[in-house]
């Protein structure tokens, strides 16, 4: 089955840009989407399709795909932003269809 | 505004079957879209259960296939989830949510609040 890889942890300071990186083997094939969850709530939908925003979500969040990485970039990084975020792809080559990665804590020194 | 709801029992004994139910307001499921089921072990990351379309077309976790299944009720304007012969690693929380353009590689861009099952004794 398909496997995304992310790292468990990235710490940022107030203002400063977080990257969030998320592996998979030619990943840069497949469409991305990242989710924002907070403790206690569902996931929210940031980007969906690589690179493209959900209405309400600040242009803070993008996203970028290449390769066998894709990445969510987090501009401008505010307290607020201090959550767990989920990569995940639709994998058609494979019989686990939709994958989740592992998860990553941002964390706002 | 469409909104979805979990409901079921909260506590599940092992060996039984999980019954869930996904309410959909504000949209009529007739109208088509994949539904799907996520689940989240205390402390864990999102793990897919599996999502359904209106035709009844399902796609399964090939790790949850031979426990689970997913249904449509148009009538009631909800989907069901159930998995049997649970255990202790079913202990989750149980989120249903929506694919965004209606298919079933579609990121999930609205989800329910969760709903908590323990299976315990």
């Amino acid at each position: 089955s398909y496997v995304l890889t992310q790292p468990p942890s990235v710490s940022v300071a107030p203002g400063q840009t977080a990257r969030i990186s998320c592996g998979g083997n030619n990943i840069g094939g497949k469409s991305v989407h990242w989710y924002q969850q907070k403790p206690g709530q569902a996931p929210v939908l940031v980007v969906y399709d690589d690179s493209d925003r959900p209405s309400g979500i600040p242009e803070r969040f993008s996203g970028s795909n290449s390769g066998n990485t894709a990445t969510l970039t987090i501009s401008r990084v505010e307290a607020g932003d201090e959550a767990d975020y989920y990569c995940q792809v639709w994998d058609s080559t494979s019989d686990h269809l939709v994958v989740f990665g592992g998860g990553t804590k941002l964390t706002v020194l | 505004q469409v909104q979805l709801q979990e409901s079921g029992p909260g506590l599940v004994k092992p060996s039984e079957t999980l019954s869930l139910t996904c309410i959909v307001s504000g949209y009529s499921i007739s109208s088509g879209y994949f539904w799907g089921w996520i689940r989240q072990p205390p402390g864990k990351g999102l793990e897919w259960i599996g999502s359904i379309y209106l035709s009844g077309s399902t796609y399964y976790n090939p790790s949850l296939k031979s426990r689970v299944t997913i249904s449509v009720d148009t009538s009631k304007n909800h989907i069901s989830l159930k998995l049997n012969s649970v255990t202790a690693a079913d202990t989750a929380v149980y989120f249903c949510a929506r694919a965004q353009f209606g298919q079933v590689y579609d990121a999930f861009d609205i989800w329910g609040q969760g709903t908590m099952v323990t299976v315990s004794s």
